[in-house]
């Protein structure tokens, strides 16, 4: 089964603050992904990895970064937290299949509120 | 930008009633997939669809993925409480990098 964990469940920051939000899969995945889930809003795209040390933005890249120094650690950096960052982040990962996208796996989200 | 439309954003039934959800983008895509959330819970993948045309059943889920491949809709047959979530589609575009592009989601709410 695959599994993607990511380093909280609930975090609190201030305004301000430098975040680091970790995922972890555990099936040798090419494809890593960071998304933000507001409500009416679905998920959108913050940036994805096809392969270590490779990204590209996605639909809303400002205000983060991310970093992929290994296959299985996807991270997601907020450099400077702001309010309208409170948000609900989704991590996600699947194979690279040929063109075509894979299933994409879910971790179980971070809710993080910035004062 | 591309886009994928998903109506309605809510639907309230019965349980023991229908319940469908549609999807349709503005460009032709080439793979539909659809996912369905759990109050509380991520996104958990349902199938995917592919051809131009294509109809899938699981159990009482019925997928459809239309000619053109610009439109697709999820339907249940007699609503459960155990299919209570939100439910997306995501398109990939053809020809485009390996991200999807999301619906918006349908929530469905079984009434009390």
């Amino acid at each position: 089964d695959v599994k993607v964990t990511q380093s909280s469940r609930y975090l609190v920051k201030r305004t301000g603050e430098k975040v680091f939000l970790e995922c972890v899969q555990d099936m040798d995945h090419e494809n890593m992904f960071w998304y933000r889930q507001d409500p009416g809003l679905g998920l959108r795209l913050i940036y994805f990895s096809y392969d270590v040390k490779m990204k590209e933005k996605g639909d809303i890249p400002e205000g983060y970064s991310v970093s992929r120094e290994k296959k299985e650690r996807f991270s997601l950096i907020l450099e400077s937290a702001s309010t309208n960052q409170t948000s609900m982040y989704l991590c996600a990962s699947s194979l690279l299949a040929g063109g075509y996208t894979d299933t994409q796996y879910f971790g179980p989200g971070t809710r993080l509120t910035v004062l | 930008g591309q886009q994928v439309m998903q109506i309605p954003q809510y639907q309230h039934v019965q349980e023991g009633e229908d319940f469908t959800t549609y999807c349709n983008s503005s460009t032709t895509l080439s793979n539909i997939q659809w996912y369905k959330q759990r109050p509380g819970g991520h996104p958990v993948f349902l199938i995917q669809l592919v051809k131009s045309g294509e109809v899938k059943k699981q159990k009482r889920l019925t997928f459809q993925f239309g000619e053109a491949k610009k439109n697709s809709s999820l339907h249940i047959t007699a609503t459960q409480t155990t299919d209570v979530g939100t439910y997306f589609c995501a398109g990939q575009i053809r020809d485009s990098n390996y991200q999807l592009i999301w619906g918006a989601g349908t929530k469905l709410i079984i009434k009390p």
